[in-house]
């Protein structure tokens, strides 16, 4: 089956900071997603990317969509405790209409 | 705005034990999704539902079974619940489209002694 490699596994960084994470495939995805998930929560759309090569903003996040398809990254910069949580990558299949999830990046954010 | 809801919250069994796990969604939505969390996994695909009246499996499926009742609604399983079983399940929700937006509940957490 699909495969996604995200890295790394956590973060422990200083408030202001910024972070970066990346994720990687075997395989190549149509849609690559990024989530978030608070403590005792769901996980919680932070941007979606649908072309090759695409950078999109979300606030202090940045994401690309990976010119060959099989990668993406997520920048978030001027880290605030708030920041802290699971963040996930996602690929998306179209034609079974599954996603397929990464392990996840534990970030904590030191006030 | 309920979006997905999930119910119970909280649920211990022990082993052998059968229990159904419920999901439902408010906003009209096609695909709906089973997903389990274990510690170091991330999110594994157990069963979903493309639309009102199919289910397929997904890359965990045994040990659980699926009925997407109806549009909204989409129950999750367990016949004869096991220690493995033990993790948090995700019920989401994906409108019609390729965009791969998923809409999570709040998720249940269940242990299985």
């Amino acid at each position: 089956g699909q495969q996604l490699n995200q890295s790394p596994q956590s973060m422990f960084i200083q408030e202001g900071e910024d972070v970066s994470m990346n994720c990687t495939s075997s395989s190549i995805f149509n849609t690559w997603l990024w989530y978030k998930q608070d403590p005792g929560e769901g996980p919680v759309l932070l941007i979606a990317l649908y072309k090759a090569g695409e950078l999109t903003s979300n606030g202090r996040l940045t994401a690309q969509f990976g010119i060959t398809r099989k990668d993406s990254f997520l920048n978030i910069s001027a880290s605030i405790p708030s920041d802290v949580g699971i963040y996930f990558c996602a690929g998306f299949d179209s034609g079974y209409s599954t996603l397929t999830f990464g392990k996840g990046t534990m970030l904590l954010v030191s006030p | 705005n309920a979006g997905v809801t999930q119910t119970p919250k909280f649920q211990v069994l022990k082993t052998g034990q059968s229990m159904t796990l419920q999901c439902a969604q408010d906003m009209n939505h096609n695909s709906m999704y089973w997903y389990r969390q274990d510690p170091g996994m991330g999110l594994r695909l157990i069963y979903y539902s493309a639309s009102e009246g199919t289910t397929d499996k997904g890359e965990v499926p045994n040990g659980y079974n699926v009925s997407r009742l109806n549009k909204r609604e989409f129950s999750l399983r367990l016949e004869s619940a096991a220690p493995s079983q033990t993790s948090v399940y995700f019920c989401a929700s994906r409108p019609t489209g390729p965009t791969g937006k998923l809409f999570f509940g709040s998720g249940t957490q269940l242990s299985v002694l």
